[in-house]
């Protein structure tokens, strides 16, 4: 069985400050694929990353960066300098080899960026 | 290019009604994919159908069910309403439904049932 845990469930900061994200998974299979997701008040999933399970280089991307380590099966997402407009919820999640086609989510980050 | 719509973005129903949710993809896009979010379970896979067949079923019980069409469009529908069937149903889709594919999702259909 598959698990994503985000640990956090509410965070709060000021715009301008730097914030990351927790993400741990569980997995059984061996090759399997990581992703975030951002959900706006409107509703939509937006797709941020997707990482592979034998790609454990980081990434930067704008004010977005990534920390995906195998060795403590986590994801961490980090949003710096972040703006009033990346008040969100933020999804990571996970699909391996042996779910394809099934995104199992974590319960989400609720960010707040404060003026 | 236009993203994936669904209809009708909400709806009211009452316990024992039945309710049918409509999802057309992105241009192109061949799978479709169904998940439930509610404040208690979270997000939940529903099914998952390309070409027309369902090739994943998450663990929902049988009043659950979806189609696919020629042309990818998909419903998904929902008997015998249950008060914890309302929901924030979203439709996701992705060119071939591959593990490695980022899924791009509609706004969802906002269920209450009463």
């Amino acid at each position: 069985a598959q698990k994503v845990t985000q640990a956090q469930t509410e965070i709060s900061v000021v715009e301008k400050e730097d914030v990351t994200l927790d993400c741990v998974y569980e997995t059984r299979d061996t090759t399997y694929y990581l992703f975030w997701y951002k959900q706006p008040p409107s509703g939509e999933l937006v797709f941020l990353i997707r990482r592979n399970s034998f790609d454990e280089q980081n990434e930067i991307s704008g004010r977005y960066s990534w920390n995906f380590q195998k060795s403590t099966s986590s994801f961490n997402f980090t949003i710096t300098a972040s703006q009033v407009v990346d008040s969100a919820v933020y999804f990571c999640a996970l699909s391996g080899s042996g779910s394809a086609r099934q995104l199992t989510f974590g319960s989400g980050t609720q960010l707040t960026v404060l003026p | 290019k236009a993203g994936v719509t669904q209809t009708p973005r909400y709806l009211i129903k009452t316990r024992g009604q039945q309710v049918t949710l409509s999802c057309s993809p992105i241009s192109g896009h061949r799978s479709v994919s169904w998940y439930q979010q509610t404040p208690g379970q979270g997000l939940q896979f529903l099914f998952e159908y390309f070409s027309e067949t369902q090739r994943n079923k998450g663990n929902f019980p049988g009043r659950f069910s979806g189609r696919q069409f020629s042309n990818s469009r998909s419903e998904m529908n929902v008997s015998t309403l249950e008060l914890g069937d309302s929901a924030l149903y979203l439709c996701a889709s992705s060119l071939t439904g591959q593990a490695t594919r980022e899924l791009f999702f509609g706004e969802g259909s906002r269920l209450t049932v009463l």
